[in-house]
Formats: structure tokens, sequence, C-alpha cells
């Protein structure tokens, strides 16, 4: 099946700092999506963003399909942005990454 | 309703009893998915209904695991004579339209917590 790979896995920042995270994967997709899992465990829709470029405020992700990986920008950090990101592909059922833990630092 | 909703939102049962989790899709969506996180993982795909269609049912762990979902919406998880190991958290989350669609996005609900002493 489908491997997806996040990276880093964690990620500890001052707040203000930028950052990306990527997502790799293995074999052709038509979804990808980017969420948030807030410190309450809920899934929160970042973009669904199979190929192109995003935006939305502080967060921005792009997609290049024919190379197999996403990234996810989050500029000027804020606290709330601490949890765990994950990125998930299908060309059916959705597989996960294990995802990446931020931590955002007062 | 606005949202994916689940019930019960914690769930705490002893080592071979039954238990069922209830999902409530996105009104209109006709896909819903099952998913189960264990505790500081990714999440792992268990089930997967479209409309009218044959579950997709390739992700149950054991045959333990069955779910079903009456009239094209709400679904419900069951899970018999559960084992410690079971413990995790059961996520659902639906979609308007399902693979292959080129367009499935998948929005999810708060989750139950089970736990298996």
């Amino acid at each position: 099946g489908i491997q997806v790979e996040q990276s880093p896995p964690d990620l500890i920042l001052q707040e203000g700092a930028n950052s990306t995270l990527r997502c790799n994967f293995s074999d052709s997709v038509n979804n990808l999506q980017w969420f948030h899992q807030n410190p309450w465990g809920q899934l929160i829709n970042l973009f669904y963003i199979p190929s192109g470029t995003k935006q939305n405020g502080r967060l921005s992700a792009t997609t290049v399909a024919t190379e197999r990986y996403s990234l996810l920008y989050i500029s000027s950090s804020q606290t709330t942005d601490s949890g765990v990101y994950f990125c998930a592909v299908s060309p059916g059922d959705m597989r996960f990454g294990a995802g990446t833990r931020l931590t955002v630092k007062p | 309703g606005a949202g994916v909703s689940q019930s019960p939102s914690n769930k705490v049962t002893e080592k071979g009893k039954d238990v069922e989790l209830r999902c409530d899709p996105i009104s209109g969506h006709t896909a819903l998915y099952w998913y189960r996180q264990s505790l500081g993982q990714g999440l792992e795909f268990l089930i997967y209904f479209q409309g009218n269609s044959a579950p997709d049912k390739s992700g149950l762990p054991s045959d333990r695991f069955s779910a079903e979902r009456t009239g094209g919406s709400v679904s419900t998880l069951t899970i018999q004579r559960t084992q410690q190991e079971d413990s995790a958290v059961y996520l659902c989350a639906s979609s308007l339209v399902g693979p292959p669609s080129d367009y499935n996005e998948q929005f999810f609900g708060p989750g139950t917590r089970l736990t298996v002493l």
C-alpha cells in the first residue's frame, strides 16, 4: 500500500518563527489533506491540496504531485499552533503519516 | 448537524464485553470512514462506506470488529469481546463523495476514547 512519511517528527520553535513541514508519499494520489490535531484530539482541516498551492492566513501548502511530496508552511508561529500536524493521502481510503509534533514556546 | 458527531465521547469497559460506538456524519455526505488512533500514534484506517455499496472492510484488525451504516447515514462500529489492545480513540469521518472521486475531502468527528480494563 501507499507509504506516507512526514518530517521532522518533532519541531520546537520560538513564537514568531517560521517552519516548513514535509510529507512524502510513495504513489500517485488524488486526495491529499493536511490536518492539525489540537491538544484535545480534534482533527482540524487545514488544506485539501492534491496539487498546487493554497494559502490561508499564516499557513500555506504546496503539493508537487509529480514528485510525490507536499509542504506545509507556518509563518509567524503562535503558541496556539502547537499540536500534531498530519498529512493524509488517498487514492482510496485515507493513509496518514505519523505526524509532526510542533511545540511553539512563548 | 453542522459537523460529524460521535457518541459516547468516552467509554470504559471491561475486557470481554462488547461495545458499540456511534457516528453521525455531516448531512448529505455519502461516504463515511472509521479510523483508530492509538496513544501517540497516527491514524489507522478501519472501514469505509460509500452510499449503498458494500463497505471496504480491508482495515478491520480482526473479526471481532464490525460496522454497519443504516439508511446511508448513521454508522455503528461494534467491537465484540474487547481486549486491552483495543484501547484507543476511534474517529469517524465523512466526505461529500467518496473515492475514486477526485474530490473527497474528509471531515472528522471528535472521536470516542475507548478504555478496556
